[in-house]
């Protein structure tokens, strides 16, 4: 079975800061990868995600996080995050074959101080 | 907004109460996730049909908890007997299309146990 793990529960930071979010999963097999944001009083949101080919993937609102097979790591980034990026953010992952349900990790808390 | 719709947002009950909860997908897609988050946790699988098939419980999910898709379309997620380690969101999630890699969530439904 696969499981994700998160390292930084609470993150904070001043706008204008670089973001790094770190998620490692494991799993022996291909995998999909994703990272879901969930704003204060909304649902998840699909934020990005990696399927095959390029390991630097863009999503929505300047993120991008980049997949190291050799680490089993998909790593979020921002150059430069926003107040409006506060938030609690996902990292996902599902199996081949696996019915394609989600592995979730237990989430980033960040916040965002101007 | 993701389409897929869940009822009742709230629901607070006693301890030893039945609960319903009903997810309402995009369209007549013919897979329907369901998954709990508990507080500090990233959302954990419970079940997923393919159409009116359940294919997969997860061992979350126990005896008190009963889930269908009738018609392959809404689906219900029912517990008896709750029990205040039952109080969680429970959210519902579809993919939008093959190879039903992404999946996209409902706002989910919070349920307090008294």
């Amino acid at each position: 079975a696969q499981s994700v793990s998160q390292h930084n529960h609470h993150v904070i930071l001043s706008e204008a800061a670089s973001l790094e979010l770190g998620c490692n999963y494991s799993y022996g097999g291909t995998v999909n990868l994703f990272w879901y944001v969930q704003y204060p009083g909304q649902h998840l949101q699909l934020l990005l995600k990696y399927f095959s080919g390029d390991p630097l993937v863009k999503g929505i609102k300047g993120f991008e996080a980049e997949f190291i097979k050799s680490k089993f790591s998909f790593n979020l980034r921002k150059p430069s995050v926003q107040w409006s990026d506060t938030a609690e953010y996902f990292c996902a992952v599902n199996a081949a074959g696996g019915g394609n349900k989600l592995t979730f990790g237990t989430g980033t808390q960040l916040k965002v101080e101007l | 907004d993701t389409g897929v719709s869940q009822d009742p947002r709230h629901k607070i009950t006693k301890r030893g109460q039945n609960v319903t909860f009903r997810c309402d997908p995009i369209s007549e897609h013919n897979r329907l996730y369901w998954y709990r988050q508990t507080l500090g946790q990233g959302p954990e699988f419970l079940t997923y049909f393919q159409n009116e098939a359940q294919l997969e419980k997860s061992r979350l999910l126990s005896d008190r908890f009963s889930a269908e898709r009738p018609k392959g379309s809404f689906s219900t997620l029912e517990i008896q007997r709750t029990e205040q380690g039952d109080s969680a969101m429970y959210l519902c999630a579809q993919p939008h299309e093959q190879p039903y890699n992404e999946q996209f969530f409902g706002p989910g439904t919070r349920l307090t146990v008294l």
